[in-house]
């Protein structure tokens, strides 16, 4: 079952902070944060692990919460290049041999000057 | 270097070819996977090979016939496709994976091959 992302489509203006929520109903080892532009590969932004981390690169930072089995990204200051369509990819706790994602539906995020 | 490659960028094909898509990585990964993407929706998991060998197959249909050459190089082997097989196909890589969950990895993904079966 897939992750549920919220919003699922956001209008910032340049220098507008925003978030974005996961939620997963599956308990998680990680969740994955990826930037996706039209056309383009999914872009890493950063992975959490369960143990309520944060993590935060430039200006934007996300948090985890296992218990809640929630995450945020946080977008603070925002640019033009932050335009792009969120996806958070969830891994749950278990066993196998590779880590599987599950995407959540995608949030798509416009900056405007 | 975090560099995927896939080729071709684009393919166009009939229901009654044979067709194949390719992935490369030299960062030295031993994980790779193939995902599907429709327009306007996430990527979603079809293979993935973990040291060579399939260790996850996500119901996917035969037609679709996945390939690890080697720890650099992933094909995805095409034939009798459905129009609504159109999609991008993403190829991502990872660098290891143990049998536990004790580890995970980012997945550095490439830039994905357009097909469009006619």
């Amino acid at each position: 079952q897939q992750p549920v992302q919220s919003p699922q489509a956001v209008i910032l203006r340049e220098g507008e902070d925003a978030v974005i929520n996961c939620s997963s109903s599956k308990a998680l080892y990680s969740v994955h944060w990826y930037r996706q532009k039209h056309g383009e590969a999914p872009i890493f932004l950063m992975i959490l692990l369960k143990g309520g981390e944060q993590k935060g690169h430039d200006k934007i930072s996300a948090s985890f919460n296992e218990k809640k089995q929630q995450s945020s990204l946080y977008l603070t200051a925002s640019q033009l290049s932050y335009s792009g369509t969120y996806f958070c990819g969830t891994e749950e706790a278990r066993d196998n041999a590779g880590n599987m994602l599950t995407f959540g539906g995608g949030t798509r995020l416009m900056v405007k000057p | 270097d975090t560099e995927v490659t896939q080729t071709p960028k684009h393919l166009v094909m009939g229901m009654t070819n044979k067709k194949s898509l390719k992935c490369e990585q030299h960062m030295g990964h031993r994980a790779m996977y193939w995902y599907k993407q429709k327009a306007k929706k996430p990527p979603e998991l079809m293979f993935v090979y973990s040291y060579e060998k399939l260790s996850i197959n996500e119901s996917v249909p035969s037609r679709f016939s996945p390939e690890c050459p080697n720890s650099s190089l992933l094909n995805l082997h095409l034939h009798a496709l459905q129009p609504e097989d159109s999609a991008l196909y993403l190829c991502a890589s990872s660098q290891k994976r143990t049998g536990t969950s004790s580890s995970t990895d980012t997945q550095y993904f490439g830039p994905g091959t357009r097909l469009t079966v006619l």
